[in-house]
């Protein structure tokens, strides 16, 4: 157990709708990562959050947002989605996000099927 | 350009056998960080190491091993008597030292299948 926490596990919707997902960091960690996995692209970095403020950006699409609240868990929001949406995503966490020699630890994932 | 090239894409073994599984990676930088994670059938992705450029030592966990070769860019990851549990997809990793998680460069992955 990483410590990581998300929920829900499992989401099955319909395309066009909106889901939340929810992140809980390891405790004692500021730092927060959303990752998408997918068959053809692979584990694509989404974006981080550092205490709340956005750390770093990756290929996120315009309508994915996410935030960090201050009790430091995140939410990624997934809007309009399309079957392509369909992925396993994570969310990882580390103590300050600045340093590679902190440990990156992820969480166990929410698979989401867009119908 | 950084790259992070996984060629086994499947490998199968019966239990009690070593298995290798090789990672060759590019890079510009000088210094730079090499990772393995595992990714078990249960979803979740597992941080195994974390290697330093500047470490070219071998490094052994009971019965993993990683044999870090700059000279041919290589991190790869033996696995010694083999173990149902080990079967599991892992992903080899590289990062430029100081550089921060976004900037980490995943490989494809290899699925390893233990049969008992």
């Amino acid at each position: 157990d990483s410590g990581v926490t998300q929920t829900p596990k499992h989401l099955i919707t319909a395309t066009g709708q909106r889901v939340t997902l929810r992140c809980s960091p390891r405790s004692g960690d500021l730092s927060v990562y959303w990752y998408q996995q997918s068959l053809d692209q692979g584990l694509q970095f989404l974006i981080q959050y550092y205490n709340g403020e956005e750390r770093a950006k990756g290929n996120i699409l315009e309508r994915f947002s996410a935030q960090q609240f201050p009790d430091l868990h995140s939410e990624l929001n997934l809007s309009s989605l399309e079957l392509g949406d369909s992925a396993l995503y994570f969310c990882a966490s580390s103590v300050d996000g600045t340093s590679m020699a902190d440990t990156q630890y992820f969480g166990p994932g929410t698979r989401l099927t867009v119908l | 350009a950084q790259k992070v090239t996984q060629a086994q894409t499947e490998i199968s073994v019966v239990e009690k056998e070593d298995v290798t599984l090789d990672c060759v990676y590019e890079t510009r930088d000088t210094t730079y960080y090499l990772f393995w994670y595992k990714q078990p059938p249960s979803g979740e992705l597992v941080f195994l190491i974390r290697r330093n450029s500047f470490d070219e030592q071998n490094e052994i966990s009971g019965r993993y091993s990683w044999n870090f070769q700059k000279s041919t860019s290589s991190f790869n990851f033996t696995i010694t008597a083999s173990q149902v549990v080990d079967s599991a997809v892992y992903f080899c990793a590289l990062s430029g030292l100081k550089t921060s998680y976004d900037k980490v460069i995943f490989g494809p992955g290899t699925s390893l299948s233990v049969i008992p």
